[in-house]
């Protein structure tokens, strides 16, 4: 059964540094997102991805993200300078004709 | 603005017994509504997605149901099973202006199934 996969499973980095999350959707989908996760809160949609831009964006995501699909299976979560509060589990997600959107993983980010 | 609900928060119950979680959202105007398992530290598993026009899906022993009008949802769970002990998540996908297929969720209920 197709899946949505995430890597890493878990990154630790410095305040301030950046990082990069990676997605692979399922592959005939065509509707990206990221969500996260803060420990103990709910799961908060971060952004939406169609036709190789954005289509829509929450208020949690500002300047400091940003996604793109480089090719034809990756999809990317770039946080340019890590703030402690960015420490949350972030997933990816995918839709497609039977508009159930499938999750990945998750990734753990640690901001020490 | 959209605000989904879920009640309990925790749940805990003997093997064998079937029961309910709830979930209620604020405005109607929905897409759909999916129901969630996620398992400490891990990811969604999706378990099941009604369409607005639906008024319920069923998959194994489980069974969900929506009244859009009222704003709620059921997930009935039957004959429950040390297995099923996990965190329930209901999200609805909202119309709107902007209908790119965000969701968004209830803090879910944690279930605990006893031996």
């Amino acid at each position: 059964e197709p899946e949505v996969t995430q890597t890493p499973s878990h990154q630790v980095t410095q305040m301030g540094q950046e990082v990069i999350l990676r997605c692979v959707p399922i592959s005939n989908h065509l509707y990206f997102y990221w969500y996260r996760q803060i420990l103990g809160q709910k799961v908060e949609f971060l952004v939406s991805f169609y036709n190789n831009e954005i289509s829509e964006k929450s208020e949690i995501f500002d300047d400091q993200f940003s996604v793109e699909r480089p090719d034809g299976s990756n999809f990317t979560l770039k946080i340019r300078s890590t703030k402690l509060e960015d420490s949350a589990m972030y997933f990816c997600a995918s839709i497609g004709g039977t508009y159930e959107q499938y999750f990945g993983p998750g990734t753990r980010l640690t901001v020490t | 603005k959209q605000e989904v609900t879920q009640i309990p928060a925790a749940l805990s119950v003997p093997e064998g017994e079937n029961l309910v979680l709830n979930c209620s959202f604020t405005d109607s105007a929905i897409y759909n509504l999916q129901w969630f398992r996620q398992d400490p530290g891990k990811g969604l598993t999706s378990l099941l997605l009604i369409q607005s026009s639906q008024r319920e899906q069923t998959s194994g022993r489980l069974n969900a149901s929506l009244d859009k009008s009222s704003g709620r949802s059921t997930l009935y769970i039957a004959a429950s099973q040390p297995g099923d002990s996990a965190t329930y998540l209901c999200a609805v996908r909202p119309r709107g202006s902007s209908n790119t297929g965000k969701l968004i969720f209830g803090q879910g209920t944690t279930l605990q199934v006893k031996p």
